[in-house]
């Protein structure tokens, strides 16, 4: 079973800055199945990026992922106030089929 | 644009089950290259996939639930259910329903707003 790592557990920054947050899989995960999320409070998650790099409809070119194997990266170019947030990594694996997610990295107002 | 809405009872009694509905609105379940999913999330925690069905009605569940969980389709009526039987308070959660889409590499591309569940006498 794959097993998602994200780090930092929490990232503190101001508007204007850049993120970097990682995901790290226990095994090598094919990029078609890397997908990153954004979740606000009393929200639902927001697909952001899929295939490790390519960006769901409507996603600010700020966002862009990047990775393969075993380490994948999120980055927001500059943060905006409202990407302040919690964000999830997520894959694919079909062996059996499971959908497993990391646990998070918040990214809050430093 | 296609929505996803959860509906079912808020609270749950130990030992009973859990049953959830996600109605479809804005596109015909049936249409394209997509699965449907049930993920849940206790308070302050993070995102569990639960499992989720294709309109063929073949299904994958979490390993872990497997032996507690039913999906089902009815695409007559454009709507996707989870059963969830015995259920204990670890199984308080907000639980949501989305939209997989196996050509954007099993991404959720749209999600419900979320349902929450508590498992409580």
């Amino acid at each position: 079973e794959i097993v998602l790592t994200q780090s930092p557990g929490t990232l503190s920054l101001s508007p204007g800055e850049r993120a970097t947050l990682s995901c790290r899989a226990s095994q090598s995960v094919s990029s078609s199945y890397l997908a990153w999320y954004q979740q606000k409070p009393g929200q639902a998650p927001r697909l952001l990026i899929y295939g490790a790099s390519s960006r769901a409809t409507g996603i600010p070119d700020r966002f862009s992922g990047s990775g393969s194997g075993t380490d994948f990266t999120l980055t927001i170019s500059r943060l905006e106030p409202e990407d302040f947030a919690v964000y999830y990594c997520q894959q694919y694996g079909s062996s059996p089929p499971k959908l497993t997610f990391g646990p998070g990295t918040k990214v809050d107002i430093k | 644009q296609v929505q996803l809405q959860e509906s079912g009872p808020g609270l749950v009694k130990p030992s009973q089950t859990l049953s959830l509905t996600c109605t479809v609105s804005g596109g015909s379940i049936s249409s394209g290259s997509y699965y449907w999913s049930w993920i849940r999330q206790p308070a302050g925690k993070g995102l569990e996939w639960i499992g989720r069905i294709y309109t063929s009605g073949s299904t994958n569940y979490n390993p872990s639930l497997k032996s507690r969980v039913t999906i089902s389709v009815d695409t007559s009526k454009n709507q996707f259910s989870l059963k969830l039987s015995s259920v204990t308070a670890a199984d308080t959660a907000v639980y949501y329903c989305a939209r997989g889409q196996w050509l954007k590499g099993n991404a959720f591309d749209i999600w419900g707003q979320g349902t929450m569940v508590t498992v409580s006498s």
